[in-house]
């Protein structure tokens, strides 16, 4: 089956730790974003990738780190510096560059907690 | 800048009633795209129904149809014929731009449909 798997789950952090969470995809997906979204709001964009060893900052990309060493890898760190991680994070991914109906398909999430 | 407004923090809906959510958006691209998508309680984000700024025609998928109005900059979805899995909420979504393939959510809707 293809799809986006991330994991944990769910995730508990004491503060001033650094946490990663995991987003894979066999999609053969060029691209693969990182969202976050707090209680009742919509997702906002913290990282994006459009292919291997390369990334842009989203709107909210204070306090986090990725990397995307393979295509189909794109593992998000939530640092110490991030001063409000508590939050549902989203992984997703797409083909980019296609005029049209290029959705993206998200991966279960990950309820991050911080202690 | 782009921004999508969903105004109705919450809709209610009897079972096999057709029930509109309402989106607006803005932006000075003439071409981009509209997504909506559905959350479930469960969290995972599921793709429903797109609409491209040069489609003539109004996107349709089975029960799911988008009611677009591009002078107005608005993309209500239409569910018809509401069933009691359709409780959830439901993100509409711009496509930024024709490369990057990053999306800008909406707020949200709550949908709740009564038996």
């Amino acid at each position: 089956d293809g799809g986006i798997t991330q994991s944990p789950k769910y995730l508990f952090r004491k503060e001033g730790q650094n946490v990663t969470l995991s987003c894979e995809q066999n999609l053969n997906h060029d691209a693969m974003y990182w969202y976050r979204q707090d209680p009742g709001q919509g997702l906002r964009l913290i990282y994006y990738s459009q292919i291997v060893n390369d990334f842009q900052k989203g709107d909210i990309a204070e306090g986090y780190s990725v990397s995307r060493e393979k295509k189909e890898s794109f593992p998000l760190t939530v640092t110490s510096a991030q001063k409000n991680p508590t939050a549902f994070y989203l992984c997703a991914s797409a083909r980019p560059g296609l005029a049209g109906s290029n959705e993206q398909f998200f991966g279960p999430g990950t309820r991050l907690t911080v202690l | 800048a782009q921004k999508i407004t969903q105004t109705q923090p919450g809709m209610f809906v009897q079972e096999k009633e057709a029930v509109t959510l309402d989106c607006t958006y803005d932006t000075s691209d003439p071409s981009y795209g509209l997504f909506w998508y559905k959350q479930p309680s469960s969290g995972e984000m599921i793709f429903l129904i797109y609409q491209g700024s040069y489609d003539q025609q109004n996107a349709t998928e089975g029960r799911y149809s988008l009611n677009f109005q591009k002078a107005r900059k608005s993309a209500n979805l239409v569910i018809s014929a509401s069933q009691l899995g359709d409780s959830a909420m439901y993100f509409c979504a711009m496509r930024e731009g024709e490369n990057t393939g990053k999306l800008i959510f909406g707020q949200g809707t709550t949908l709740q449909v009564k038996p």
